[in-house]
């Protein structure tokens, strides 16, 4: 299995354009997260989908945030507009909800600066 | 609600020299806790786990970590570190089957 892909990898933007973060969760799972990395905050949850349906939003920090899951193998994250403050590594992980909580396996995450 | 406090943000130690990265949480009901790893342009990997039964627990690697309930600790440690083992490490609990949370994470630096 490819594991979980995440694209673009980085992605470097100005204030106000629009970003979209994708991921490919592995094949089978059917929990996806994403997470915000910081170096003031760490890794923080923004929001998970079970079955493709969002479970829990609380983390995601304002309506600019938006997050879609269409189908089991595809979720996008989106934030509109884009500001210097959102730059940060945004990981999506997936599992599968019968198995293990810890068993949850990340993508490489996507460096994001906002300028 | 849970939490997990990681004390130390940075962590340098020599190679072969022994090491502990603290962890401590904070939660009103049982919990799962966890150690992953992350090395550099990666995302994180399991690296071990108390579930149940034993306190302590071990890695492939040479790491481990002891659960303390009354100190709400979960430290890790490793007697001889590696060049290779530099990298982040994050502690996370999770209360039965809620998600993962994460301490901010400590950086080891393993120095020739």
């Amino acid at each position: 299995d490819a594991g979980v892909i995440q694209s673009p990898r980085h992605e470097v933007t100005e204030m106000g354009q629009e970003v979209t973060l994708r991921c490919k969760p592995i094949s089978g799972h059917n929990s996806l997260f994403w997470y915000r990395q910081t170096m003031m905050r760490g890794l923080e949850l923004l929001i998970y989908f079970n079955n493709n349906v969002p479970i829990d939003d609380s983390g995601m920090p304002e309506d600019r945030f938006s997050a879609k899951m269409p189908n089991a193998s595809f979720s996008t994250l989106k934030i509109q507009p884009s500001e210097p403050r959102d730059s940060a590594v945004y990981f999506c992980a997936s599992r599968d909800t019968g198995a293990g909580v810890e068993k949850l396996f990340f993508g490489s995450g996507t460096q994001l600066s906002v300028l | 609600a849970q939490s997990v406090t990681q004390l130390d943000s940075q962590v340098p130690v020599f190679e072969e020299a022994p090491v502990e990265l603290r962890c401590n949480y904070s939660s009103s009901v049982s919990v799962y806790l966890f150690w992953y790893v992350q090395y550099p342009n990666q995302g994180l990997q399991l690296l071990l786990k108390y579930l149940s039964g034993s306190t302590l627990v071990e890695s492939i690697n040479g790491f481990e970590a002891e659960f303390n309930k009354s100190q709400t600790s979960f430290h890790l440690r490793k007697p001889s570190v590696h060049i290779s083992d530099t990298a982040e490490y994050f502690c996370a609990v999770s209360e039965r089957n809620t998600p993962l949370v994460f301490g901010k994470g400590t950086r080891l630096s393993v120095i020739a």
